[in-house]
């Protein structure tokens, strides 16, 4: 069946550290992919998302690419800040209208 | 954008009494909600798919006579847990799905942290 894995964390930065959450998945199809963040206390966000191989979805200087050779998306963000700690977590669909198939999460914190 | 809220966000209640938790989308008609729980420090586990004026599809290991679902309209869906347990309490998140669109997003309710005592 369809899978998301990704790195477990904590990821603990220094504020404008580089940052790579890596997550890889498992799928029949083309799934669309997305990264979604859970800041403390808050609901899932959209944070970012790509429908097809070798799309790039970019937001708040976060981007991932999604690569079908690899069944990757991983997440980058050149610079975090200590705003960006959250937990991070990659979850795919494989098609529209069907229920989103979550990673376990990843938290990063970042410190000033 | 599109907002989807959760009532209550947090409840607490006794062993053996049932709790009723509403997912509403406040600007957008939602013909599917899937509800999830979230255990401490893991990920989104799916319970449940609602699709407004049928019966929910429920996981591979939920009881759908304990975690009942209703999708009486196009904005509400409820979850109602059934004589709950300690073992129950969890967080659970709603999402929605807009009517009409061929768009895979779907936008997250808050979340209701349910405490069983």
């Amino acid at each position: 069946g369809n899978s998301v894995t990704q790195m477990e964390g904590p990821v603990t930065l220094s504020e404008e550290a580089f940052l790579t959450i890596n997550c890889t998945y498992t799928a029949t199809g083309y799934p669309s992919l997305f990264w979604y963040v859970q800041y403390p206390g808050e609901g899932l966000q959209l944070l970012l998302k790509a429908t097809k191989a070798d799309d790039k979805g970019s937001n708040k200087g976060f981007e991932a690419t999604y690569r079908k050779e690899t069944t990757s998306f991983h997440l980058e963000k050149g610079s975090v800040q200590v705003s960006d700690s959250a937990v991070y977590f990659c979850a795919l669909t494989s098609q529209a209208g069907t229920a989103l198939i979550f990673g376990k999460g990843t938290t990063l914190s970042v410190s000033s | 954008g599109a907002v989807v809220s959760q009532h209550p966000s947090r409840v607490i209640c006794k062993s053996g009494t049932s709790v009723k938790i509403e997912c509403r989308s406040l600007d957008f008609q939602a013909t599917t909600m899937f509800w999830y729980r979230q255990f401490p420090k893991q990920s989104l586990m799916l319970m449940a798919t609602s699709n407004e004026g049928s019966k929910a599809t429920y996981e591979q290991g939920v009881e759908k006579d304990k975690f009942l679902i209703n999708h009486a309209s196009l904005t509400l869906s409820t979850l109602t847990v059934t004589s709950a347990h300690p073992e129950d309490s969890s967080f659970y998140i709603c999402s929605a799905r807009e009517v009409g669109t061929g768009s895979s997003e779907q936008y997250f309710g808050p979340g209701t942290r349910l405490t069983v005592t």
